[in-house]
């Protein structure tokens, strides 16, 4: 059972440039989460998903995209990729939003130069 | 002010000993609290959900207090494994979003 699998785990973008994350779950989870990480601070919510079809904005969106065309796969979608976007990222993935837990990917590693 | 605020340590152990830290929230409307474990470059796992009377799993304990708005995680008997960043969660209301806390690091030493 993989859970969460997210690729790449390291990525060195260029100013301008564009890149996708793919984050899929085994779990035949309907939620899915795209979160980024930044040093001292608390995981911020980029988007998410309640099910195949449906994404709605998180609290950090700008720059991003994402697309949930099956409930296994959601991908994260960088077009013009800024320093400000050097973070990790780690996608997860829930049975539901009340006190299930969140199961995470091991992270994407992004730095942006 | 911070909406899930946690004293980002490091908290220095040593093994064997009790510690606990506390999770401050601001949102008197939430209504799910987690804690989660993250170790050294690795992504965040649920330690534990934290319900209204108390829980306990093993050798750690999770406490609510709603009037004061904090919870809790207290460790007993600490182990050199249990050195990582323990994350504060709370879910307001019926809102998709988990606020996270940005982490209090233990580190436990022989």
């Amino acid at each position: 059972n993989a859970g969460v699998t997210q690729t790449p785990k390291f990525r060195i973008l260029k100013i301008g440039q564009s890149m996708t994350l793919q984050c899929a779950q085994d779990m035949n989870h309907n939620y899915m989460y795209w979160y980024r990480q930044d040093p001292g601070m608390g995981l911020k919510l980029i988007y998410y998903s309640v099910g195949a079809g449906i994404t709605d904005k998180g609290e950090v969106p700008n720059g991003y995209n994402v697309s949930r065309s099956t409930t296994e796969d959601f991908p994260l979608r960088l077009e013009l990729a800024a320093p400000s976007q050097t973070s990790v990222y780690f996608c997860a993935s829930s049975y539901s939003t009340s006190n299930y837990g969140y199961t995470f990917g091991s992270g994407t590693r992004l730095t942006v130069v | 002010r911070k909406e899930v605020e946690q004293d980002p340590g490091p908290f220095n152990v040593p093994e064997g000993a009790t510690v606990a830290f506390n999770c401050t929230y601001s949102n008197s409307a939430s209504q799910s609290f987690f804690w989660y474990r993250q170790d050294c470059r690795k992504e965040p796992k649920l330690l534990m959900s934290v319900y209204s009377s108390g829980n306990e799993d093993g050798r750690f304990t999770a406490q609510l207090n709603r009037a004061s708005q904090y919870i809790s995680l207290l460790i007993r008997d600490s182990k050199l494994s249990d050195s990582a960043t323990y994350l504060c969660v709370v879910r307001e209301g019926s809102n998709y979003q988990l606020i996270w806390g940005a982490g209090t690091k233990l580190i436990i030493k022989p």
